[in-house]
């Protein structure tokens, strides 16, 4: 597709469930980031792959998120036992450059919006 | 990378031009400005970036002060699809980004 595709758009667990969140990025592009938006706040980085190498993971908040992109292109974020703290949007963005400024050109995803009960 | 300062909200008539200011007074040589916006509901949206010469693109202006120092987004004519909070980032290639709070833009009809 034309853009980075995300599913679902909307996800209601209960506290407790495992969660999956999945990302397919634009075709070609190598780096992918996941970040989380709580409401009324700015993006916050969690995750970095270049092609299917995590190179980043220092945003991750707690070790029930992991993320994993095994053939460098479809990403997942996993998030198990989820807590409410964990409600927010999770935004995925891919860029075709991983060197240089054009590797901060980033398309976003519309995100996928998690609701913790 | 540098921190940017960005005024929380300011508005603007709908056909002025929208001129949003950003502080970077701790750049470093090799950090680029970028801008991006993200429109209610929807991801965050690349807008331009620059190294020290002022750029233009389809949707704005980036002008960066002789020092660096401080920067300015340029919508020529505001829209009111213009309404959006815009990020001000500074960093060096092939960093990862980090969104601070924004300028919330508000055009008037």
């Amino acid at each position: 597709g034309a853009g980075v595709s995300q599913s679902p758009r909307y996800k209601v667990a209960k506290r407790g469930q495992d969660v999956a969140l999945r990302c397919d990025p634009i075709s070609g592009h190598v780096s992918l980031f996941w970040y989380q938006q709580a409401l009324g706040q700015g993006p916050e980085f969690l995750t970095y792959f270049q092609n299917e190498a995590q190179l980043d993971k220092s945003g991750l908040p707690s070790d029930r998120f992991f993320a994993e992109r095994p053939e460098g292109s479809v990403s997942t974020l996993k998030i198990q036992r989820t807590q409410q703290e964990d409600s927010a949007v999770y935004l995925c963005a891919s860029s075709f450059r991983d060197r240089g400024a054009g590797a901060n050109v980033l398309t976003f995803g519309a995100g996928s919006r998690l609701t913790v009960l | 990378d540098a921190k940017t300062t960005q005024p929380p909200s300011m508005d603007c008539a709908e056909g002025r031009a929208a001129n949003l200011p950003c502080n970077h007074s701790t750049i470093s040589g090799n950090e680029y400005v970028y801008w991006y916006r993200q429109i209610h509901s929807q991801g965050p949206q690349y807008i331009i970036h620059g190294l020290k010469n002022n750029e233009t693109n389809e949707m704005a202006s980036l002008i960066i002060t002789e020092d660096r120092k401080s920067s300015t987004l340029i919508l020529p004519h505001a829209t009111l699809r213009d309404t959006a909070v815009y990020y001000c980032i500074t960093l060096s290639s092939a960093s990862k980004i980090i969104f601070g709070s924004g300028t919330r833009l508000s055009i008037r009809p």
